[in-house]
């Protein structure tokens, strides 16, 4: 089975600290991806990589970079975290080719305070 | 761009009952790729289904099965028998076959299921 994990279910942070979230599949999947879920608004996607040392900004980079050293691993990171960066955080991986789909991690819950 | 649109942001069924969720979408694309997620509460989130544009044939995975309506762009999710395990959030998301594997989702839809 394809396993996505996230290195924590719940943060909480400060306004102004710096914030990293990791993410790894042990599937060898090319694509990783960062989504933002909020109430009503679905989810958005952050920032994806199709392989490694490589980045593209999604709909709402904003305020956040990644970085892919490794192809089993995707960093999120919130530069100088804000209370408006409160939100469910989501990771997911999927293979080359469009039919596929993604598997996602199990979530981390942030809280800005 | 694409947009995913669900207008019921919850829906609740009655155990051994069927339910419709609806997912509409605005594409100028003739070829993509459509799915159905499923977010069980403070748990992962799954495929449940998917379906290929060029298909006329309406994907089913045993009770889950879709009304896909490509001139309507409409893209609805059955589910028959519903089970207490069906309660989660669903996502309908779009993937076009242009531009990689990213996924674009819809709002969700919440179902409850009544025993």
């Amino acid at each position: 089975d394809v396993k996505v994990t996230q290195s924590s279910r719940y943060l909480v942070k400060r306004t102004g600290e710096k914030v990293f979230l990791e993410c790894v599949q042990d599937m060898d999947h090319e694509n990783m991806f960062w989504y933002r879920q909020d109430p009503g608004l679905g989810l958005r996607l952050i920032y994806f990589s199709y392989d490694v040392k490589m980045k593209e900004k999604g709909d709402i980079p904003e305020g956040y970079s990644v970085s892919r050293e490794k192809k089993e691993r995707f960093s999120l990171i919130l530069e100088s975290a804000s209370t408006n960066q409160t939100s469910m955080y989501l990771c997911a991986s999927t293979t080359i080719g469009a039919g596929g789909e993604q598997y996602f991690g199990p979530g981390t819950r942030l809280t800005v305070t | 761009a694409q947009t995913v649109t669900q207008s019921q942001p919850e829906m609740s069924v009655q155990e051994a009952e069927t339910v419709t969720l609806s997912c509409t979408y605005d594409t100028s694309e003739s070829d993509y790729y459509l799915f159905w997620y499923k977010q069980p509460p403070s748990r992962q989130m799954i495929l449940v289904i998917r379906q290929e544009a060029y298909k006329q044939q309406n994907a089913t995975e045993n009770r889950f099965s879709v009304n896909f309506q490509k001139a309507a762009k409409s893209f609805s999710l059955k589910i028959s028998d519903s089970q207490l395990g069906d309660a989660a959030m669903y996502f309908c998301s779009y993937r076009s076959v242009y531009s990689g594997s990213r996924l674009t989702f819809g709002e969700g839809t919440q179902l409850t299921v009544n025993p």
